[in-house]
């Protein structure tokens, strides 16, 4: 099973700001990496998929770079209703997995 | 837009039985592979079960096979989930997502809470 390792668990961000979460794969899974946001009480909702093509409907300001086993998610200028927990996601291999995800916070 | 909606969740107690639904629409079921996602209270994500479009493959997470059935009524255009042997390790938040690889539409998720 592939191991997915985010950094940091909690980035505490100004609105405005940069926002820069990490992804780390515990073997090479090539392109085949997501990024979804959640948010208390909601179900995930896809932003990137393809390690770094933008779904449908999700904002330029989020952005996703890497392949084998490094992967970032970029929020370029934090809005109000960004602040929630981001996880990565392989489809490489089955079973598909997700890392422990990254909160993002109000500083 | 499309719409997953589960249903099924509930209360039940270590080693009982429970059968989650999850009705599908506003979009050609079944042409999609389906699978269902859980998330403990508090945790992450982990992926339970995936079935292809015509039901002839299926494929479970370790700690679930011998115990989830997941299986599909075109016709109806609904997913299932048949837990069997709950454990206290079950309790979920169970998602129904559409897809194989990644997931562009989700439910809103039905809790199974596993007690005695």
């Amino acid at each position: 099973e592939i191991i997915l390792t985010q950094s940091p668990d909690t980035l505490s961000v100004s609105p405005g700001e940069r926002a820069t979460l990490s992804c780390r794969a515990s073997q090479s899974v090539s392109s085949n990496l997501a990024w979804y946001q959640q948010k208390p009480g909601q179900a995930p909702r896809l932003l990137i998929y393809g390690a770094s093509t933008r779904a449908t409907g999700i904002p330029p300001r989020f952005s996703g770079s890497g392949s084998g086993t490094e992967f970032t998610l970029t929020v370029s200028s934090l809005q109000s209703e960004d602040f929630a927990v981001y996880y990565c996601q392989q489809y490489d291999d089955w079973p598909g997995t997700f890392g422990q995800g990254t909160k993002v916070e109000i500083k | 837009e499309v719409q997953l909606v589960e249903s099924g969740g509930g209360l039940v107690q270590p080693g009982g039985s429970l059968r989650l639904s999850c009705a599908a629409s506003e979009f050609t079921f079944s042409t999609y592979s389906m699978t269902w996602v859980r998330q403990a209270p508090g945790k992450g994500l982990e992926w339970v079960a995936n079935i292809k479009q015509d039901g002839s493959q299926k494929y479970y997470v370790d700690s679930v096979r011998g115990r989830f059935t997941i299986s599909r009524d075109n016709a109806e255009n609904s997913l299932y989930l048949q837990m069997n042997s709950l454990r206290a390790e079950d309790t979920a938040v169970y998602f129904c997502a559409k897809g194989k690889s990644f997931f562009d539409n989700w439910g809103q998720g039905t809790l199974v809470t596993v007690s005695s």
